[in-house]
């Protein structure tokens, strides 16, 4: 069966300071791969996607990237973080190519606070 | 552009009874995919039902149910029997049958089952 992991699961930072978030898909190949971003109370934002190793789209300008160094290897990066950073982030997979009708699968996140 | 709204953002209900959550969305595909995501205090994600464009059935999961209105572009969360399990965010989404477009997410609902 597949699984997703995602780490840390918690992660506290300064302003100014890197990240690096990595999340890997276990029993699958070529996933589909998503990075989401929740800040408190409000609903997911769709940041980064991959349908394949190095094609990544993003979906949000912003100071964060996403890298896809392998096939089951999704990693959300930042040279400097900003107070606005702060949230909770999920990664996601869905089956790859024209099996549209499945759903995405998540990890349990990361708390990531920006101080 | 798709776009996905859930006009509540709480309500409660009582234990044993049954709520209806609502959904709205906009979107000039005639082939897509609707979903309703479940989202409890633990932060994980999980898929609660989902329904096909194509079928005019509503999709039933045990004490989940949609109304799936497909000229009016709606597509409501019912939960009958209400546990104090089901207290959680309820998240609706959209992907479109055509292209590799990711999940497109209402802001939410927040459920609270009350004792």
């Amino acid at each position: 069966s597949q699984t997703i992991h995602q780490w840390p699961a918690t992660l506290v930072q300064p302003v100014g300071s890197p990240l690096s978030l990595e999340c890997t898909v276990e029993g699958t190949s070529n996933p589909n791969l998503y990075w989401y971003r929740q800040a408190a109370g409000r609903g997911l934002q769709l940041l980064f996607y991959s349908v394949g190793i190095g094609q990544i789209s993003s979906e949000v300008p912003q100071n964060l990237s996403a890298s896809r160094p392998q096939d089951r290897q999704f990693i959300l990066s930042s040279k400097k973080l900003l107070l606005s950073d702060s949230g909770f982030y999920l990664c996601a997979w869905s089956p790859p190519g024209l099996r549209r009708n499945q759903p995405q699968h998540f990890g349990d996140g990361t708390r990531l606070s920006i101080l | 552009a798709q776009t996905v709204t859930q006009s509540q953002p709480e309500m409660s209900v009582q234990e044993a009874e049954t709520v209806t959550l609502s959904c709205t969305y906009d979107t000039s595909e005639s082939n897509y995919y609707l979903f309703w995501y479940k989202q409890p205090p633990s932060r994980q994600m999980i898929l609660v039902i989902r329904q096909e464009a194509y079928k005019q059935q509503n999709a039933t999961e045990n004490r989940f149910s949609v109304n799936f209105q497909k000229a009016a572009k709606s597509f409501s969360l019912k939960i009958s029997d209400s546990q104090l399990g089901d207290t959680a965010m309820y998240f609706c989404a959209f992907m479109a049958y055509s292209g590799n477009t990711p999940l497109v997410f209402g802001k939410g609902t927040r459920l609270s089952v009350i004792a």
